[in-house]
């Protein structure tokens, strides 16, 4: 049964780098048939999308983040990697791993981790 | 337009028929996905592409797509669906996705 788990620190300093890791059991990061994606959740907000990788390293990323934000995978591990640069109260969230097929014209996430709370504070 | 509208509560009776709206340009050009967020819990896919139903899902779930507008329908409402639901799609305007703002269903 595929999952994915997140994991990281759950609390990060402001301007410092939030880094998060999402490991994959039951299918492999290598499949030409998945995208990797993450998105956040404000406390009390809806979802964000913050972009998402392919096997081969193509990478999308959300306009308003991409500046700051670094998706990564490592095969050698079967993880898919979120690097989120000088982080704010406003990155206060909890961010989830998510899995999405390639697919024509449909764009959609699948299978979903638990999600892992992430707390910008000094 | 990078946004997908969705009206932010909708209630039905229990048994009764509900639709739940996302509105915005990209859905003239892609179809949209609907997620189901109970509180505390990861969003759980509910539909997709057309009209496509994860495994798991009940078919009193129904999706649909219209110009900019695309649809998810609950025929006879449960209590077990009251939560929050989520549209998705990707943006006409860039390679990123977009979420609607989110609907909160409360079957009374």
């Amino acid at each position: 049964q595929m999952q994915l788990q997140e994991s990281g620190p759950g609390l990060v300093k402001p301007s410092e780098t939030l880094s998060l890791t999402c490991t994959v059991s039951g299918d492999s990061v290598r499949s030409t048939l998945y995208y990797w994606g993450w998105i956040r959740q404000a406390p009390g907000k809806g979802l964000e999308w913050i972009g998402s990788i392919y096997y081969g390293g193509s990478t999308l990323y959300s306009p308003s983040l991409k500046s700051r934000v670094t998706i990564a995978v490592d095969t050698s591990k079967n993880q898919v990697s979120l690097k989120l640069s000088s982080v704010t109260a406003a990155d206060t969230a909890v961010y989830y791993c998510a899995r999405r097929p390639v697919t024509a014209l449909m764009y959609y996430y699948d299978v979903w981790g638990q999600g892992t709370l992430v707390t910008v504070s000094s | 337009s990078s946004e997908l509208t969705q009206d932010p509560a909708v209630s039905v009776a229990l048994g009764q028929t509900v639709t739940i709206t996302c509105q915005g340009d990209s859905l003239r050009s892609y179809y949209g996905s609907w997620y189901l967020q109970k509180p505390g819990q990861a969003p759980v896919l509910v539909m997709y592409g057309k009209n496509n139903r994860p495994s798991g899902i009940p078919d009193r779930f129904s999706g649909s797509s219209s110009a900019n507008t695309a649809s998810l329908t609950i025929t006879g409402a449960q209590a077990e669906d009251e939560g929050d639901y989520y549209c998705n799609t990707r943006d006409v305007s860039g390679d990123h996705l977009v979420f609607g703002g989110g609907t909160k269903l409360t079957v009374l």
